[in-house]
């Protein structure tokens, strides 16, 4: 009964580093999220998905990748780390529209870009 | 102006006490009232849920929405120290996805 997994859980990076964190549900929900939580400005969208293959925007982006080949599994890519994103990310899902918007949320992965 | 609006507090309680949290909003669309609990180092859990106006009550929490004033409600009756957290409200428009818009959370906590 794993709900929704993030790996990793921590990680430190280097200034210009690249990183992948995965997100796996095992809730067979259609949407997917990714968010950033940091202290005042609370949990902000960065991309989401509706469905496998798709990928959009959300309210902060730039700096950042997704890709949802497979239901189950979400990915964050960061291309070249900044210290400006250091955070703590939070992957999520949900069921479809029709149902119930109750969204599920990881443990977060607390990322530090030195 | 954010189109969801929460004291971030804190806020500090006895045990026993009634707590009573807040949110405003602007959107009119939203129908889809949320408020989540976030421990300390954990994601965000669910803990009411509410469609348009109403009350909703679960055990000790009773959720409560004034679609005319754009304010929703959370009140916790007997608080426990088991119940500090931060509360963060969440709400949707039908459509669009059913994209979330968050408050920047309430943090609580109950004194033994």
């Amino acid at each position: 009964n794993a709900g929704v997994t993030q790996t990793p859980k921590f990680r430190v990076l280097k200034t210009g580093q690249s990183m992948t964190l995965l997100c796996a549900q095992d809730m067979n929900h259609e949407y997917m999220y990714w968010y950033r939580q940091d202290p005042g400005m609370g949990l902000r969208l960065i991309h989401y998905s509706v469905g496998e293959g798709t990928t959009a925007k959300g309210e902060v982006p730039d700096g950042y990748n997704v890709s949802r080949l497979k239901k189950q599994n979400f990915l964050l890519g960061l291309e070249s780390a900044a210290p400006s994103q250091t955070s703590v990310y939070f992957c999520a899902s949900s069921y479809s529209i029709g149902r119930d918007t109750e969204a599920f949320f990881g443990q977060g992965t607390r990322l530090t870009v030195v | 102006q954010k189109e969801v609006e929460q004291d971030p507090g804190p806020l500090s309680v006895p045990e026993g006490a009634i707590v009573s949290l807040n949110c405003t909003y602007s959107n009119s669309a939203f129908q889809y009232f949320m408020w989540y609990r976030q421990y300390s180092r954990k994601g965000p859990e669910l803990l009411m849920y509410t469609y348009s106006s109403g009350n909703k009550e679960d055990g000790r929490f009773t959720a409560q929405v004034d679609k005319s004033s754009k304010y929703i409600s959370l009140f916790i009756r007997d608080s426990q120290p088991s119940d500090s957290a931060t509360y963060l409200c969440a709400m949707s428009a039908p459509g669009n996805n059913r994209k979330l818009i968050w408050g920047l959370g309430t943090s609580l906590a109950v004194n033994p």
